[in-house]
């Protein structure tokens, strides 16, 4: 069963960037099944999905978003990590990884498992 | 991009009911639509996915209907710990929209 585990800082100054890294454990991040993403949830709503990586480095990231993004993927490591440059208070949310079965015969994914979550918060 | 709408926003209801979440998709998406249920300050978990397919793990209380743009998650007879709020998500696109959630609520 896959671990899912986010790290980094819980405070970020406005304009400065974001960085987390998500540990994966129990399996391999070079897994051909999986693809490994990021999705945030503001305080008190919903979720939303920032990108996606394959190990090969293949990324897919929300066109809200794309300019901003980096997902970055270490093999060596079994790590997976998130920058999100010129943050605003608006980013303040918690952030999770997620590891993103997808069968390729169909075409299906879903997001099995997840971190536990870390909140980032923007503020001076 | 696909919208994705839950309804209702918010549901109360007995220990005991039955009880249906619909989600909308703003075109077709075939059965490419994931059911999530997460608890205050925990991380979503999967319950359904491919509309109808149970995760293992997840009572059989917990069914998916629909395909085309109509979605239902039904739970049979709502457990105590089935209060939470529900996610629907499109895995059509490589952009997987979530619904704004329906919470649901002890009457």
């Amino acid at each position: 069963q896959l671990q899912l585990q986010e790290s980094g800082p819980g405070l970020v100054k406005p304009s400065e960037t974001l960085s987390l890294t998500c540990t994966v454990s129990g399996g391999s991040i070079s897994s051909s099944s999986y693809y490994w993403g990021w999705i945030r949830q503001p305080p008190g709503k919903g979720l939303e999905w920032i990108g996606s990586i394959y190990y090969s480095g293949s990324t897919y990231y929300n066109p809200s978003l794309k300019s901003r993004v980096t997902i970055s993927v270490d093999t060596s490591k079994n790590q997976f990590s998130l920058k999100l440059s010129s943050v605003t208070a608006a980013d303040t949310a918690v952030y999770y990884c997620a590891s993103s079965y997808y069968d390729i015969l169909t075409g299906y994914y879903y997001f099995d498992y997840w971190g536990q979550g870390t909140l980032v918060t923007v503020s001076s | 991009d696909i919208q994705m709408t839950q309804s209702p926003s918010s549901l109360s209801a007995s220990v005991g009911d039955r009880v249906t979440i619909t989600c909308r998709a703003s075109q077709s998406i075939s059965s490419y639509l994931n059911w999530y249920q997460q608890k205050p300050g925990k991380a979503p978990k999967l319950l359904i996915y491919a509309a109808s397919s149970l995760q293992s793990g997840v009572p059989s209380r917990f069914s998916g209907s629909g395909s085309g743009t109509d979605f239902t998650l039904t739970i049979s007879s709502l457990q105590p710990e089935d209060f939470a709020t529900y996610y629907c998500q499109q895995s059509y696109s490589t952009l997987g929209t979530f619904g704004q959630g329906t919470k649901l609520e002890i009457k």
